[in-house]
Parts: C-alpha cells; structure tokens; sequence
C-alpha cells in the first residue's frame, strides 16, 4: 500500500523566493513519485515524475524535486517564485510493479505575495 | 491545454437520484482513469478502464460504475446518490496500459457535483 504526506495545508512565499513545498511517502514496493500543480477551474498538470532513474528530478516551470530515500521524502523545490506559481501541489505516488494507481496527498496551497 | 474534456462543467442533484459524467479524450488514448477530489482533498482514485473494460478499482462501492467507447469517450454513472458524493471528479487518460512511468496522464478540468 501506499500513501503520501504533505506537511503544511498552506504555504506563503515572496515572489523570488525560493519555493520549497514537502512531501513524505510511505510505500511497500519501490515508488514512482509525482507532483502536479491545479489552478483554479482547472484539471491537474504534470510538473514532474520520478520513476527510479535520476534521483534529482528537473520538471517544468523551473521546478525540481529530490528523491531521497533514506528520509522517505520527495520534496518540491523552486529557487525563485514567480505570481503565476500561485496554485495547488499534489504529490502523489504509485507502486512500481502490478496496477499502479496514483495515491495522492491532501494538497499544499501556494500563496505567492507581490 | 490537455486534450481531455469533461462535461458538464457543474450539476446539482438531490440525494437518491441517479448521474452520468462524461469524458471526452485525446484520440489514442485507450486508458481512462476517474478519481474523486472531495473539498480541501486530493483526488481518490475511483477505476481506470483500458479498451472498454475495467482493470483496476479503488475502494468505491459498486453504485460507482462507468463505461468506455470506441471513440475514447467514456462515462462515470453512479446511482443513488449520497450527499457525501459532493465532490469534482476528474477523468484522466493515457496512452497504453503500460505503467506510469511511461507515458503521461493527462486530467480534464473536471466535473463538480452538487448533491443536496
């Protein structure tokens, strides 16, 4: 089984800040790891994957995220927030063998101020 | 822009009554996923059908059911509905049924139902 933790409902960053949004996985196999950002009125959007290549992830939109193992993490990073950052993120994680499933976290909203 | 559609955009219903979601995807994408995204929740994942059949279910009962056309559009229909039903559910699709790590899954802007 598998299940994803996102520590903070609510994140609050300047615009050119850095950006970090966290996310803790709990897996029985070895995961495949995903973050995807919502606007508003809008479906889910892939900003990157992680599927035990690489453990260091470049997505789109200048993100990026790290797969570490030891601290069962997969946390976001953005060296510099931009007002169009302002959305939900969705870590999300699936198993690597068999029917795989996305099990997602309950979302970080990310607040970004002028 | 995903290439998925969803419609309606918003429906009320009251409880007990019946309701069918649609889906409309990119062509060649024989595998659709439906997941269930209750306020301040991530999605859940509800079933995924891959070339009309369903091959994989989530922890929702059998009131929840859905169809798949040759067309790549698909349906979720589910009876008797619950207020705690209230919710946006989103349809996904892909190409091939292989594992995630290929190729990606793109969402539709979904589908928010009211129930009373």
């Amino acid at each position: 089984a598998q299940s994803v933790t996102q520590l903070g409902s609510h994140v609050s960053v300047s615009e050119g800040a850095l950006v970090l949004l966290r996310c803790n996985y709990s897996s029985s196999v070895p995961p495949y790891l995903f973050w995807y950002v919502q606007y508003p009125n809008q479906g889910l959007q892939l900003l990157l994957k992680y599927t035990s290549a690489a453990t260091l992830v470049k997505g789109i939109n200048g993100f990026e995220a790290e797969f570490k193992k030891s601290e069962t993490s997969f946390h976001l990073t953005k060296p510099s927030a931009h007002m169009s950052d302002a959305a939900e993120y969705f870590c999300a994680v699936s198993g690597n063998t068999g029917f795989q499933k996305l099990v997602f976290g309950t979302g970080t909203r990310l607040l970004v101020s002028p | 822009e995903t290439g998925v559609t969803q419609s309606p955009t918003h429906l009320i219903k009251t409880r007990g009554q019946q309701v069918t979601l649609r889906c409309s995807s990119q062509s060649g994408h024989n595998t659709v996923s439906w997941y269930q995204q209750a306020l301040g929740q991530g999605p859940q994942f509800i079933f995924q059908y891959y070339r009309e059949e369903e091959n994989g279910r989530g922890n929702f009962p059998p009131r929840f059911s859905g169809l798949q056309f040759p067309n790549y559009s698909s349906e979720l229909n589910v009876n008797a509905l619950e207020l705690d039903d209230s919710a946006l559910y989103l349809c996904a699709s892909r190409e091939g049924t292989g594992g995630l790590e290929g190729k990606t899954q793109y969402f539709g802007p979904g589908t928010r139902l009211l129930v009373l």
